[in-house]
């Protein structure tokens, strides 16, 4: 049972324009979700979060947006840049139910100069 | 230094050997994570420590599959009788206190695992 899925395994941008990476869930009783990106030969590392009960949080070049009507998330990543290049995984986490946090298979993204 | 730590960052074994595989998590963080990546697949919750709690094993794939936490901080991932499937990056992760709301695991390296 996949409770979170990045349903699209690569994504190619041009640098500069927008990137977009999406992600789907299932359980209604996760209270927040992140997203962590992953070079080749390292651990992943945090990117940016959101809670339930926003729907929307910016950290400089990165938004992440919620709707939870949907069970959708999304990561816009503008202007893109090569350095963006990796694996990008959403994760999420129900602390109702437990701490372990839930991640989805990832999108390798590729940002072309 | 200040981040997770894993050995051995390379294992390569025969079929049916046993491994053990070493997470050293950030100091102070009370819950620690074991993940593995296969090939092409995305990051599988493994098993969970959360303090002194009963760990959360329910994402081991097998029997063969253990780990402890000594002393609430240095972990070691046990894998009896491998198998050729548990090819993959094995990855540690800790975390402050989960009740935290903005939770952030902060991940080693990783221990590419080869079963042969």
């Amino acid at each position: 049972d996949q409770q979170v899925k990045q349903n699209s395994p690569s994504l190619s941008v041009q640098e500069g324009r927008i990137s977009i990476l999406n992600c789907d869930y299932t359980n209604s009783m996760f209270d927040y979700f992140l997203w962590y990106k992953k070079y080749p030969a390292e651990g992943p590392t945090f990117l940016i979060s959101i809670s339930s009960i926003k729907d929307k949080n910016e950290d400089g070049r990165f938004t992440v947006f919620l709707n939870k009507s949907a069970k959708h998330l999304s990561l816009h990543i503008v202007p893109s840049q090569p350095g963006d290049s990796a694996v990008y995984f959403c994760a999420a986490i129900s602390f109702n139910q437990g701490g372990k946090l839930i991640f989805g298979q990832g999108t390798e993204l590729s940002v072309k100069p | 230094g200040a981040g997770v730590s894993q050995s051995p960052s390379n294992k390569v074994t025969e079929k049916g050997k046993d491994v053990e595989l070493r997470c050293d998590p950030i100091s102070g963080h009370t819950a620690l994570y074991w993940y593995r990546q296969s090939l092409g697949q995305g990051l599988e919750f493994l098993i969970y420590f959360q303090g002194n709690s009963a760990p959360d094993k329910s994402g081991l794939p097998s029997d063969r599959f253990s780990a402890e936490r000594t002393g609430g901080s240095v972990s070691t991932l046990t894998i009896q009788r491998t198998q050729q499937e548990d090819s993959a990056v094995y990855l540690c992760a800790s975390s402050w206190d989960v009740t935290h709301l903005n939770e952030k695991l902060f991940f080693g390296s990783g221990t590419q695992l080869s079963v042969l």
